[in-house]
């Protein structure tokens, strides 16, 4: 078993709708929680950043963290086709900057 | 443009052989990491310097070794190439390392392996 699994789609959804993804993960000792947007042929950048428990939204974004369940989340509202990248959530303990990354999922907005 | 840079962009050698990738922080930044992003690992982070030293190791194999040099330019060298080495190689760059600063990740070499 990964240490974090995420479904690595692809998912397509048409403009507008609300996107969801996910990832859990078995290491009790992560407290730093992230998500990465990735285009094709470029690196990673951060959208979003969550320590320990707890929602935090950014314009369109919204990152979930549920430490009891293991379960962080990122949604889209309004997506965009300009949305259509790969999304990858990566998790670190805390003081530690050994983050894991889970696979990634690719996802595209349909004008 | 995160403004951390890699050279070269592609890299296309032989297995056995030996490679340097190298890799310029943003401005300011005193540490640097190496990440490696196969398809079948995904993005797995391999090693971090601050300000010259080693700071954290991650699924770094022997044969690859990475230096932070004094003007904070660091290397990554990869050397007994496999077939397997084929993969994405990216450097991000953060202001301290501690904690959880941002780390800007560079646009990355991609290495094939023949």
């Amino acid at each position: 078993q990964k240490e974090v699994e995420q479904d690595p789609g692809p998912l397509s959804v048409p403009e507008g709708a609300i996107v969801s993804l996910n990832c859990t993960y078995s290491n009790s000792a992560f407290q730093y929680f992230m998500w990465y947007r990735q285009y094709s042929r470029k690196g990673p950048e951060l959208l979003m950043y969550t320590y320990s428990s707890g929602n935090k939204e950014d314009g369109r974004f919204t990152a979930q963290v549920d430490k009891s369940s293991k379960y962080i989340s990122l949604f889209i509202r309004d997506s965009q086709p300009s949305d259509s990248a790969t999304y990858l959530c990566a998790m670190s303990a805390l003081r530690n900057n050994d983050m894991r990354f889970g696979a990634g999922t690719r996802l595209t907005v349909k004008p | 443009d995160s403004g951390v840079t890699q050279t070269p962009k592609h890299l296309i050698t032989a297995t056995g052989q030996r490679v340097t990738l190298r890799c310029s922080p943003r401005s300011g930044d005193l540490s640097v990491y190496w990440y490696q992003q196969s398809l079948d690992q995904g993005l797995q982070f391999l090693i971090q310097y601050y300000n010259g030293e080693e700071r954290a190791k991650g699924n770094i194999l022997e044969r690859f070794s990475a230096q932070q040099f004094p003007d904070l330019h660091s290397e990554l060298n990869l050397s007994s190439l496999e077939l397997g080495d084929s993969a994405l190689y990216f450097c991000a760059s953060s202001v301290v390392g501690r904690g959880h600063d941002e780390q800007f990740f560079g646009p990355g070499t991609r290495l094939t392996v023949l």
